[in-house]
């Protein structure tokens, strides 16, 4: 039972530099999301998907790009890191279809540190 | 726009008593999801307990039960017999029936369970 795995599980990064959060899971979800929780506050929306090909930004997209081109897989790209991107980073997947709001499922996150 | 608020931000309970958190949120939806999920210090999010608007029932889950309270806008979650393992955070979270399906988190609430 794999679930939704995330993988790094810890990254550093240099200022400027850019890389992908990857993002799977394996339990046929059409919604995927990406979120980050700053220290001591909740989850912020940045992105989310509604199927393959299909994606939307949240609350905090900006510095953030996103693609689904499976149901599988949905990887979060930073262009250029920033300190302000410092954070730990959630991806979830649920089923939803009308009238069936399924509960979203975590990945165990991203823990990236920006320096 | 819909927003959750947890208003204690940390709580501290003995192990075997029982203890109550606080979320309000607001909307001028009519149908939607209430969430409590947990966040252990591993950093993982676990679905506690949900609550559906349209029931008039209040959901519960082993030893965890809400008060929903849909006119006055509150969800509490309560903990009995609280257990050492009890210790996290816990979040709040709000999604609609239909639209995009996005959460809404609150801030979280720190428990301590005391030995």
């Amino acid at each position: 039972n794999a679930g939704v795995t995330q993988t790094p599980k810890f990254r550093i990064l240099k200022i400027g530099q850019s890389m992908t959060l990857q993002c799977a899971q394996d339990m046929n979800h059409n919604y995927m999301y990406w979120y980050r929780q700053d220290p001591g506050m909740g989850l912020k929306l940045i992105y989310y998907s509604v199927g393959a090909g299909i994606t939307d930004k949240g609350e905090v997209p900006n510095g953030y790009n996103v693609s689904r081109s499976t149901t599988e897989d949905f990887p979060l790209r930073l262009e250029l890191a920033a300190p302000s991107q410092t954070s730990v980073y959630f991806c979830a997947s649920s089923y939803t279809n009308k009238g069936l709001n399924q509960p979203q499922h975590f990945g165990d996150g991203t823990r990236l540190s920006i320096l | 726009a819909q927003t959750v608020t947890q208003s204690q931000p940390e709580m501290s309970v003995q192990e075997a008593e029982t203890v109550t958190l606080s979320c309000t949120y607001d909307t001028s939806e009519n149908n939607y999801y209430l969430f409590w999920y947990k966040q252990p210090p591993s950093r993982q999010m676990i679905l506690v307990i949900r609550q559906e608007a349209y029931k008039q029932q209040n959901a519960t889950e082993n030893r965890f039960s809400v008060n929903f309270q849909k006119a006055a806008k509150s969800f509490s979650l309560k903990i009995s017999d609280s257990q050492l393992g009890d210790t996290a955070m816990y979040f709040c979270a709000f999604t609609l029936f239909s639209g995009t399906y996005k959460y809404i988190f609150g801030t979280g609430t720190r428990l301590k369970v005391l030995a």
